[in-house]
């Protein structure tokens, strides 16, 4: 299966400023996935990132807050712009596996915004 | 819309007890489900993928089971241990937009 570097594993930002999250893929994919986790909760899908065009966004999510760049098929990065405290999460990077073999996802970066 | 539910939400056992976690999902034109562990504050380890065609997935103390008609499946663990204590997650792909849909999980502490 598919290897997920993503950093940084943890950081205290100030409100008002930005971070930006990085996911290196070990293998070629042709979609990444973005994910949040808040507090208590279960995962929820802030977008999905195809290499060469815009990233699509799901609803409650916008590209102002959180833009995403995704240069090549091994690499993408999600940025949490303006943070607030309610951003405080848990972000994860994900890929799906060929040949439907499920979902891999990065180790998370657990983000507290003070 | 697919809902994915998860009992018990909280879970404590002894050491060495068998235990059930269950999964329960509201549309059933799935194409896959995945169980996954989340150790605190960190990401996710697939554990058992079921594809729908499948009835059951095994993997050391672990075994998986789909009922796609009824909605549900079921994690096994047997002989639990302390390491086993974690959240489980139960996770859906849905056969009309192709996304991982997740439960909230169930927290379990496996005491010595």
């Amino acid at each position: 299966s598919a290897v997920i570097s993503q950093k940084p594993s943890r950081d205290i930002c100030q409100r008002g400023t930005s971070l930006t999250i990085q996911c290196q893929v070990d293998s070629q994919v042709t979609m990444m996935f973005w994910y949040r986790q808040q507090p208590g909760q279960s995962l929820t899908l802030i977008a999905t990132a195809n290499q060469g065009s815009e990233a699509t966004y799901e609803s409650g999510f916008v590209i102002d807050k959180f833009p995403i760049s995704r240069p090549n098929l091994t690499f993408s990065t999600l940025t949490v712009s303006n943070m607030s405290p309610e951003d405080s999460s848990i972000y994860l990077c994900s890929v799906e596996e060929v040949e439907g073999r499920g979902y891999t996802f990065g180790s998370g970066t657990r983000l507290t915004v003070v | 819309k697919q809902e994915v539910t998860q009992i018990p939400a909280a879970l404590s056992v002894p050491e060495g007890e068998n235990l059930v976690l269950n999964c329960s999902f509201t549309d059933s034109a799935i194409y896959n489900l995945q169980w996954f562990r989340q150790d605190p504050g960190k990401g996710l380890t697939s554990l058992l993928l079921i594809q729908s065609s499948q009835r059951e997935q095994t993997s050391g103390r672990l075994n998986a089971s789909l009922d796609k008609s009824s909605g549900r499946s079921t994690l096994y663990i047997a002989a639990s241990q302390p390491g086993d204590s974690a959240t489980y997650l139960c996770a859906v792909m849905g056969g009309s937009n192709y996304k991982l849909t997740f439960g909230k999980g169930t927290l379990l502490t496996v005491n010595p």
